[in-house]
């Protein structure tokens, strides 16, 4: 059972931005680091942002985290056919002492 | 290069157990917390359970507390999930993963991934 909330889908036309949201509450994003992650169809999940904004060496710049009170945000600039994907928000969570993952974003590419 | 190798995956009963390992290759194993992460079909992620690098602490998702175990052998670069009484609702693709350290040595989890391995729980 997810805690943080995501929209279900996202769309948009190469070249375009798009952000994915992630609702949570103060016991996981209120207190705690923010993650993101890529999942391309049929593989393992990908790192894609940690501490809320930080990009690990060999994600492009075209990927921005960013956190706000219980709430943060993954924007993908400039859409590329090959960032269509699901995308996952993921922090600890004080309450429950363990790791809590968003529902879930399907990225398209039109 | 970081590698991790998933196995021990396969099809067992309602009630039934089994024994999950992940074979940790390309870094010093035994400076890393690990975790289990994973997927039912067609589903979102889910965290299982982790493991600190000495295994000192442990922790837990509720869906599993009581009847999965996590644990590692530092001196096999190894990490394990014992799954016991599963259920139907178990089965998934579970993924182990290393935590990411940044270039200050902090530490952030879900770094890197094995490929995964399929648990079916059904009669």
């Amino acid at each position: 059972q997810s805690v943080l909330t995501q929209p279900p889908s996202a769309s948009g036309t190469p070249g375009q931005r798009v952000t994915i949201s992630c609702s949570g509450s103060s016991s996981n994003i209120g207190s705690n680091y923010v993650y993101w992650y890529q999942q391309l169809p049929g593989t393992a999940p990908k790192f894609l942002i940690y501490r809320n904004n930080q990009r690990p060496s060999g994600v492009p710049d075209r990927f921005s985290g960013s956190k706000s009170g219980t709430s943060a945000s993954l924007a993908i600039s400039g859409l590329r056919s090959e960032d269509e994907a699901d995308y996952y928000c993921a922090a600890w969570d004080d309450s429950l002492s363990g790791y809590v993952f968003g529902t879930g974003t399907k990225v398209t590419v039109l | 290069e970081v590698q991790l190798v998933e196995s021990g995956g396969g099809l067992v009963q309602p009630g039934g157990s089994l024994r999950l390992s992940c074979a940790a290759s390309g870094f010093t194993f035994s400076n890393y917390a690990m975790n289990w992460v994973r997927q039912a079909p067609g589903k979102g992620l889910e965290w299982v359970s982790y493991i600190s690098s000495s295994s000192s602490t442990l922790y837990y998702a509720d869906s599993v507390k009581g009847r999965f175990t996590i644990s590692r052998d530092n001196a096999k670069n190894s990490l394990y999930l014992q799954m016991n009484s599963l259920r139907d609702e178990d089965t998934a693709v579970y993924y182990c993963a290393r935590d990411f350290e940044d270039n200050s040595g902090y530490h952030f989890p879900f770094g890197y991934w094995g490929q995964g391995t399929l648990v079916t729980v059904s009669s």
